[in-house]
């Protein structure tokens, strides 16, 4: 079945440290990768996007993510957070190109500490 | 712009009740979807639509209906509350472009309880 994973619901850091938020997904042909982020109390935002191309992606706000399609992965990554990173993380396939097949993951707490 | 907008932001429901989430959005977006966020799940797609007049159903569409008359609009409609459906609720729109470009636009959600 296809199925998108993030093993750490949490993720507590200090502020000005770098930071890896992990996503894994179930093996497809196609596939596009998605992170999504949820500021307290709004909807969700597109960080970045993984369509094609370059495995690696850079998105707002000084995020990245790799594409690793060995090992079905696309770790979110930042070299040092701020304070105002805090929010809920979300990774998202889409198998085959069709977002009505949008896959989210359960989502990881991003808690930076000062 | 305002983007996607919902109504109401919070309501409390007696079980039994009914009521409709309202979801709108000013882009012209033909794709419109609604999601429902429960704590350690992630989004579930409830139903969405490719277009006025066209409708389906997601991943967890028991116990709601959705209409699609104008592409603008894409209620929600509870009829029957229960406390499993107390949730989040989302609604999402993007363009229907080629290439698979998924970008959603979210509203800011509607936190419902069904006490």
């Amino acid at each position: 079945a296809q199925s998108v994973t993030q093993l750490d619901s949490q993720v507590p850091v200090f502020e000005e440290a770098p930071v890896e938020l992990r996503c894994n997904y179930s093996s497809s042909v196609s596939v596009y990768l998605f992170w999504y982020v949820q500021y307290p109390n709004q909807g969700l935002q597109l960080l970045l996007k993984y369509l094609s191309g370059s495995t690696l992606v850079k998105g707002i706000n000084g995020f990245e993510a790799e594409f690793n399609k060995s090992q079905t992965s696309f770790h979110l990554r930042k070299p040092s957070v701020h304070i105002s990173d805090t929010a809920e993380y979300f990774c998202a396939v889409s198998y085959g190109g069709a977002t009505n097949k949008l896959i989210f993951g359960t989502g990881t707490l991003l808690a930076v500490q000062p | 712009n305002a983007g996607v907008t919902q109504t109401p932001k919070f309501r409390i429901l007696k079980i039994g009740q009914s009521m409709t989430l309202q979801c709108t959005q000013d882009m012209n977006h033909n794709y419109m979807y609604w999601y429902r966020q429960d704590p350690g799940m992630g989004l579930k797609l409830i139903y969405y639509s490719v277009g006025a007049g066209i409708t389906d159903k997601g991943e967890v569409p028991n116990g709601y209906n959705v209409s699609r008359s104008t592409t603008e609009d894409f209620p929600l409609r509870l009829e029957l509350a229960a406390p499993s459906q107390t949730s989040v609720y989302f609604c999402a729109s993007r363009e229907s472009l080629t290439g698979g470009d998924e970008k959603l636009f979210f509203g800011s959600g509607t936190q419902l309880s069904v006490l």
